[in-house]
């Protein structure tokens, strides 16, 4: 079983629409969680942190289930330049930062 | 920008070729990971380098090994290079070995291998 699950996508959506990603995670000592953004041939970029009370920056909000090691990420009136993979990051050692394997999303207008 | 850079940016090597990866931390950093991610993957931790030590390893074989200098930028080293190696090498800094609040990503290095 891989350490963090995504939904690969692809996801396609009409410019405007609402569009939620679901992650999952196997090693419960986790302890930092984070949703980070990749373009086409570019490198990841932090998207936001998250937190078990919850969190949300303009359109996106991000929410962390701890007992059912789960993640999500919610982009409302998604835009066009929301197009790009979304990939799910957890870190339970200060070592490595674990990547699941992105989710893909293309806004059609 | 993050501040972290990489070169080369591209790279073509034949099989069983030798490469040398390079990444300049962002100012502050003493910490420097490197990642590989293979088309359509996430990105794979390899190894991490705190203040010129070798902190934590990925599954990679001993073919891959890295250094990191007093200024704490570092370097990762490929032996006998497989086909399989191709892929975007990431290079990333952040602040301490700390649990991790952030992580700087360089652009990459696109490694292919023919």
């Amino acid at each position: 079983r891989k350490e963090v699950e995504q939904d690969p996508g692809p996801f396609n959506v009409p410019e405007g629409a609402t569009v939620a990603f679901n992650c999952t995670y196997s090693n419960s000592a986790s302890q930092s969680f984070f949703w980070y953004r990749q373009d086409c041939r570019k490198e990841p970029k932090l998207l936001m942190s998250v937190y078990s009370s919850g969190n949300e920056d303009g359109r996106f909000t991000a929410q962390l289930n701890r007992a059912s090691q789960y993640i999500s990420l919610l982009i409302r009136d998604s835009k066009l330049s929301d197009s790009a993979t979304y990939l799910c990051v957890v870190n339970y050692r200060a070592q490595k930062l674990v990547f699941g394997q992105g989710t893909r999303l293309t806004i059609n207008p | 920008e993050t501040g972290v850079t990489q070169s080369p940016t591209h790279l073509i090597k034949t099989r069983g070729q030798q490469v040398t990866l390079r990444c300049s931390s962002q100012s502050g950093h003493n910490t420097v990971s490197w990642y590989q991610q293979a088309l359509g993957q996430g990105p794979q931790f390899i190894f991490q380098y705190y203040r010129e030590e070798e902190n934590g390893r990925g599954n990679f074989p001993p073919r891959f090994s890295g250094l990191q200098f007093p200024n704490y930028s570092s370097e990762l080293n490929v032996n006998a290079l497989e086909l399989d190696d191709s892929a975007l090498y990431l290079c990333a800094s952040s602040p301490d070995m700390v649990v991790m609040t952030e992580a700087f990503f360089g652009q990459g290095t696109r490694l292919t291998v023919v």
